[in-house]
């Protein structure tokens, strides 16, 4: 099992520019999230979904949109990038009878 | 932050001697998760701590819950080079904003 993956591990944007990370498990769980990592900082929740096709808001929504349109794969949208958005992306998953969230290595994203 | 926070922010020790970090929280909870971050890796999970366990152990790691203070500790014993990292304390999807572990071999 590759567990959870995500594309692309690094990316560069300019002000204004759009961009979607994908986030996949093979793990047919469930919940999906997507947290943004800052320096010196913990792991903020940006937006979740309990299951296919349903998505929530989490603590740092604002700027991002999210998809999930098959169960094994949670998209995060940026449709116009800003600098505050530059930060390090994770992506987790999570069985409903579990409360482990396993992680995906990460995107670096960089916007100018 | 719905978290709180850890402390302390960073931690230097020696390879063998113990590392205990700290964390505090601010809601109810029903468990309290610790999770390990290697330098540009993801997280990984260590430890799962229930709101009605006081103490948990796992290999060289434990694990202590106080919810009437609510705070928790973890204690790496002996500890290796090779626990170098930063550890985060969550709260379902809260998460502290770490201590960053040093172990000098």
């Amino acid at each position: 099992n590759a567990g959870v993956t995500q594309t692309p591990k690094f990316r560069v944007l300019k002000t204004g520019q759009s961009m979607t990370l994908l986030c996949a498990q093979d793990m047919n769980h469930e919940y999906m999230y997507w947290y943004r990592q800052d320096p010196g900082m913990g792991l903020r929740l940006i937006h979740y979904s309990v299951g296919e096709g349903t998505t929530a808001k989490g603590e740092v929504p604002d700027g991002y949109n999210v998809s999930r349109l098959k169960k094994q794969n949670f998209l995060l949208g940026l449709e116009s990038a800003a600098p505050s958005q530059t930060s390090v992306y994770f992506c987790a998953s999570k069985g409903g009878d579990q409360e482990t969230q396993y992680f995906g290595p990460g995107t670096r994203l960089l916007v100018l | 932050s719905q978290q709180g926070e850890e402390d302390p922010q960073a931690l230097s020790i020696q390879e063998g001697e113990n590392a205990t970090m700290n964390c505090s929280y601010k809601t109810s909870i029903n468990n309290l998760q610790w999770y390990r971050q290697n330098s540009g890796r993801g997280l990984v999970h260590l430890i799962l701590i229930r709101s009605n366990e006081r103490e948990k152990h796992s290999g060289r790691l434990r694990v202590t819950l106080d919810t009437s203070k609510k705070s928790s500790s973890l204690l790496i014993t002996a500890s290796r080079a090779a626990d170098t990292a930063s550890y985060f304390c969550a709260t379902k999807f809260y998460f502290g904003s770490g201590t960053k572990l040093n172990v000098k071999p």
